[in-house]
């Protein structure tokens, strides 16, 4: 069964709209977190936020944002004011702190900025 | 200060040959992951090192992997006779070893075996 999912392969959105990038996680561990990576068209993996299973309060990070719905098991991240650089591929991961920290990625939402 | 470093950032080899990449850490930290990334998915986990030695090796695929940090921070991912179905970007991060902390990514090494 898929750890991660990410249900949008592709998105358009128009300059300066905010935007929604679907993610839903599947796990028994209670003690879990969650991660958004930015991948470029470049090929590195850059890192936008994180939430951890227990945090009372939804991350922020500038224009980014997490709507962690944690009895839906869903991860959103919500890009404000979307910017032409912001096209890239968008990935979930998990990391559930009895796996050794490695992260299980999802695969992935390209996300098309349009001017 | 400077991120994670790969290198090379390229390599094309043909089947059968033996290849090294190599990742250089962000200074300070501990843990230091491989990852391998298709076209078109998201990364697999390969091996995690705390330290010199290897934490977790069982992404490696099989004994034709194998993974080496002999000093606590530069790491090599040596992949012996390789196949057509080897290539990939092979991913490199590093983190400061804590449970909750980041992983930080280098630009990867694109293999490319003909």
């Amino acid at each position: 069964a898929q750890k991660i999912t990410q249900t949008q392969p592709g998105m358009f959105v128009q300059e300066k709209e905010a935007v929604t990038l679907d993610c839903t996680y599947d796990t028994s561990d209670p003690s879990y977190g969650l991660f958004w990576y930015k991948q470029p068209s470049s090929g590195e993996m850059i890192f936008l936020i994180y939430q951890g299973s227990y945090d009372q309060q939804n991350a922020t990070e500038g224009r980014y944002s997490l709507n962690f719905q944690k009895a839906r098991k869903s991860a959103n991240l919500v890009i404000s004011a979307s910017q032409l650089g912001d096209s890239a591929m968008y990935f979930c991961a998990m990391r559930e702190m009895d796996s050794n920290y490695q992260l299980i990625w999802g695969a992935g939402t390209k996300l098309i900025i349009k001017p | 200060g400077a991120g994670v470093s790969q290198t090379p950032s390229n390599k094309v080899t043909e089947k059968g040959k033996y290849v090294e990449l190599r990742c250089d850490p962000i200074s300070g930290h501990t843990a230091l992951y491989w990852y391998r990334q298709s076209l078109g998915q998201g990364p697999e986990f390969l091996i995690y090192f705390q330290g010199t030695g290897a934490a977790d090796d069982s992404g490696l695929p099989n004994d034709r992997f194998f993974a080496v940090r002999p000093e606590g921070s530069v790491s090599t991912l040596k992949i012996q006779r390789t196949e057509r179905g080897d290539s990939a970007v092979y991913l490199c991060a590093s983190s400061s070893g804590q449970v909750t902390d980041t992983q930080y990514f280098g630009p990867g090494t694109r293999l490319t075996v003909l």
